[in-house]
């Protein structure tokens, strides 16, 4: 079962902030986050892989609730270049063979000057 | 960085042909993947493919799918007699851990 991503779409001014959320019905072990840009690949930007665990790359940090089986990814003072779809995934299955991923349906995030 | 290359970048089929979609892992890189996304929608996961056999399949990899490594460093993705709804982009992926590195993708069409 995918995970589901909150909101669907946000747009936000350059150097505002934002969270998007990512929630599993099932017990969920890890949690990975990537983006895509536009007609791009999806690129890695971290992963979760302890109850409470929370990591960061620059201005963007997550924070992983195993309880509330919950992810959310936190954008700091959002540049430009934050724009794209974010997209959080699961490994089906455990916590094992985490290539097989299972992906939210996306958060659409656009930053505007 | 390296990364995984994919060929061609776009294949335009008609319903019912066969396509190959070509990549090239990461070197070191012992886990391969391919996954697709429809236009619009989140990224699916195809197969899994580890130590020369399909360690993972999805319920879209059905007998009309196959995946190949022919040569230790090519992995391929076969589609057989091609549907309309086969039509998407297709990224390969490649791991040596966690962390998967994607290619720039094989956009589909089928018409």
């Amino acid at each position: 079962q995918q995970p589901v991503q909150s909101p669907q779409a946000v747009i936000l001014r350059e150097g505002e902030d934002a969270v998007i959320n990512c929630s599993s019905s099932k017990a969920l072990y890890s949690v990975h986050w990537y983006r895509q840009k536009h007609g791009e690949a999806p690129v890695f930007l971290m992963i979760l892989l302890k109850g409470g665990e929370q990591k960061g790359h620059d201005k963007i940090s997550a924070s992983f609730n195993e309880k509330k089986q919950q992810s959310s990814l936190y954008l700091t003072a959002s540049q430009l270049s934050y724009s794209g779809t974010y997209f959080c995934g699961t490994p089906e299955g455990g916590s094992g063979n985490t290539g097989k991923l299972i992906f939210g349906q996306g958060t659409t995030l656009q930053v505007k000057p | 960085e390296p990364e995984v290359t994919q060929t061609p970048s776009h294949q335009v089929t008609q319903m019912g042909q066969e396509v190959i979609l070509r990549c090239v892992p990461i070197s070191n890189h012992l886990y391969f993947y391919w996954y697709r996304q429809i236009l619009g929608q989140k990224v699916e996961f195809l197969v899994s493919f580890y130590n020369n056999e399909i360690s993972e399949k999805s319920e879209i990899f059905d007998d009309q799918f196959s995946v190949e490594r022919p040569d230790g460093s090519n992995f391929t993705l076969k589609i057989r007699s091609t549907k309309l709804e086969d039509s998407a982009m297709y990224f390969c992926a490649s791991s040596g851990s966690e962390k998967l590195f994607f290619g720039s993708g094989t956009q589909l069409s089928v018409l």
